[in-house]
């Protein structure tokens, strides 16, 4: 079992919808961290978390703690949304990155 | 304030060949992770360094990988005698302190090896 699981792993969606990508994570953490990375592959840092909840713009990630399990949402989605998005958590000083979520929003 | 930056961006080695991989993190950060993505693939962390200092290469491969970030200078990821299978995109990344922060990925240098 990956340390790190992310659902779904393709999610295709029309323009407007809300959309949820989950993050659920087996090891103790320091921080957990929400990233893009759009074809051609340039990764971006959305979110970084260690507890609560932060927005930005169109984006809300949520983290719960004791339930080991983060969300990204994305309100009002848009074709430039479509990225792979990627849950990574931190600790011992390393990253470890969840498959991706590989999200298609169709016009 | 320039981002993390990396270079080359695309490198094509045949096989037995060395590649060098450069990374130059955000100023004023001194951690410096290198990941790699295999095609298809996700992100692997490989190994995570200070100034003049490796912290943690458990994720690098044994033997022909290679990394360092010397006192000055870019942090380089040399891998010798090159195979297909080291064919991937290799991303730097960078932080200003140990946990907890932000970090910042450079636009990645895609190996390829023919």
């Amino acid at each position: 079992k990956n340390e790190v699981e992310q659902s779904p792993q393709n999610l295709t969606a029309q323009e407007g919808e809300f959309i949820t990508i989950n993050c659920s994570y087996s090891v103790g953490i320091s921080a957990l961290h929400w990233l893009q990375q759009h074809p051609g592959g340039g990764i971006v840092s959305l979110f970084m978390l260690s507890s609560g909840k932060k927005k930005h713009g169109r984006l809300i990630a949520t983290i719960n703690i004791q339930e080991k399990h983060s969300s990204l949402h994305i309100t009002a989605s848009h074709p430039r949304d479509s990225a792979v998005y990627i849950c990574a958590v931190e600790g011992a000083q390393k990253l470890v990155f969840g498959q991706g979520t590989r999200l298609t929003i169709n016009p | 304030n320039a981002g993390v930056m990396q270079n080359p961006r695309h490198l094509v080695r045949r096989r037995g060949q060395e590649a060098r991989l450069r990374c130059s993190p955000m100023k004023g950060h001194s951690h410096v992770y290198w990941y790699r993505q295999l095609p298809e693939e996700g992100l692997k962390f490989m190994v995570y360094l200070q100034k003049e200092n490796i912290i943690d290469e458990s994720g690098m491969p044994k033997e022909r990988f290679s990394a360092e970030f010397p006192k000055e200078g870019p942090s380089i990821l040399r891998i010798q005698q090159v195979v297909r299978g080291d064919s991937a995109a290799y991303f730097c990344a960078s932080s200003a302190e140990l946990t907890g922060n932000t970090i910042y990925f450079g636009e990645g240098s895609w190996l390829t090896v023919v």
